[in-house]
């Protein structure tokens, strides 16, 4: 079955933990994306990849990172630098950057108390 | 102000009501236009996409871009219980996934 798969879906971490959240695609897409959706916002990119050993700052990328080792995975570490890190995460891959065409996961919640 | 503004509802109809769902948006450079559809807890599924203004109909559903007002709209036909769902508008303007900015969505029940 083709698809995004994200684990853990459910998370809870204490305050001042790093954690990571698993993102693996088997639809050769060369593109891969991390969202976080907050109620009343709309999506914000936290982190972008579209190659392999390559990534980009999206536009919330203080106190995340990621790496792209494979192309079938796009970890991304919540680390406790993040102020607000208790939030909904959305990882998404498409074949290319461009066109919109956009795929997304099931998505990981991510309680810290 | 935020960059793509939509009224998060939420919005009840009947089944077989026509539901129109709208964004507005301030960067007149946005070309590229989009509408999502995410069921709860679920990662979103993309519904329409549009290039500049006019109509793009699919099935039950229809996207209007109005670039000229900086507005767009969704509109479902003899909507059923299964639309229930948030809606998302989405617009970018180079077409890249890397620049598409989101309105925050609208909570929509079809009620049987």
């Amino acid at each position: 079955d083709g698809g995004i798969t994200q684990s853990p879906k459910y998370l809870f971490r204490k305050e001042g933990q790093n954690v990571t959240l698993s993102c693996e695609q088997n639809l050769n897409h060369d593109a891969m994306y991390w969202y976080r959706q907050d109620p009343g916002q709309g999506l914000r990119l936290i982190y972008y990849s579209q190659i392999v050993n390559d990534f980009q700052k999206g536009d919330i990328a203080e106190g995340y990172s990621v790496s792209r080792e494979k192309k079938e995975s796009f970890p991304l570490t919540v680390t406790s630098a993040q102020k607000n890190p208790t939030a909904f995460y959305l990882c998404a891959s498409s074949p290319g950057d461009s066109g919109n065409t956009i795929y997304f996961g099931e998505g990981s919640w991510l309680t810290v108390v | 102000q935020k960059e793509v503004e939509q009224d998060p509802g939420p919005l009840s109809v009947p089944e077989g009501a026509i539901v129109s769902l709208n964004c507005t948006y301030s960067n007149s450079a946005f070309q590229y236009f989009m509408w999502y559809r995410q069921y709860s807890r679920k990662g979103p599924e993309l519904l329409m996409y549009t290039y500049s203004s006019g109509n793009k109909e699919d099935g039950r559903f229809t996207a209007q871009v109005d670039k000229s007002s900086k507005y767009i709209s969704l509109f479902i036909r003899d909507s059923q219980p299964s639309d229930s769902a948030t809606y998302l508008c989405a617009m970018s303007e180079r077409g890249n996934n890397n620049d598409m900015r989101f309105g925050a969505g609208t909570r929509l029940t079809v009620k049987p």
